[in-house]
């Protein structure tokens, strides 16, 4: 268990749809990170959250938006969804106590969206 | 942009022989980590390395650092059926943003 934990872990919409993942970081852990996962892919770093406030955008679609709140968990909206958006998305928090970014990242166990 | 690859891409060998995994990187790494992801499961965090040149062993796993950190390899040695899963390496460039850029992983199946 890497102590950070992702709802829901299954998710089933239709194409067009608006949905919202969430995800709780490790406690004392300052940055959140998204990733898209699609079948036998690897890894695609969509964007970074540290202490509330954006620091890195990766390949993330002009649809799909995320925020970090007070409490430090995320949410990543995707909106009007395509079949090609049914991935593994991935959370991972790291430490980056100071900005530093150095620190290994725990992933959460994912969230599994199919779109129909 | 930085890029960072792994080859191979899948590798099938019998229990209790070698593997390894070989990633570069387009640009020179402030450091590097190794994440393992085993099947239906997520990428769980093996070990981070930062000197070139840079050796650490785990068990049966060796990591290695490149001397002009652009290139870093994990061994196994004599493969068990735990050992299957998606290997992971992610460098960091600190004139990148500093970002953690995940190479494409390696997928090791190991026969019984």
């Amino acid at each position: 268990d890497s102590g950070v934990t992702q709802t829901p872990k299954h998710l089933i919409t239709a194409t067009g749809q608006r949905v919202t993942l969430r995800c709780s970081p490790r406690s004392g852990d300052l940055s959140v990170y998204w990733y898209q996962q699609s079948l036998d892919q690897g890894l695609q770093f969509l964007i970074q959250y540290y202490n509330g406030e954006e620091r890195a955008k990766g390949n993330i679609l002009e649809r799909f938006s995320a925020q970090q709140f007070p409490d430090l968990h995320s949410e990543l909206n995707l909106s009007s969804l395509e079949l090609g958006d049914s991935a593994l998305y991935f959370c991972a928090s790291s430490l980056d106590i100071g900005g530093r970014q150095g620190d290994e990242q725990y992933f959460g166990p994912g969230t599994r969206l199919t779109v129909t | 942009g930085q890029q960072v690859m792994q080859i191979p891409q899948y590798q099938h060998v019998q229990e209790g022989e070698d593997f390894t995994t070989y990633c570069n990187s387009s640009t020179t790494l402030s450091n590097i980590q190794w994440y393992k992801q085993r099947p239906g499961g997520h990428p769980v965090f093996l070990i981070q390395l930062v000197k070139s040149g840079e050796v650490k062993k785990q068990k049966r796993l060796t990591f290695q650092f490149g001397e002009a950190k652009k290139n870093s390899s994990l061994h196994i040695t004599a493969t068990q059926t735990t050992d299957v899963g998606t290997y992971f390496c992610a460098g960091r460039d600190n004139n990148a943003g500093n970002m953690l850029t995940f190479g494409g992983g390696t997928r090791l199946m190991v026969k019984p």
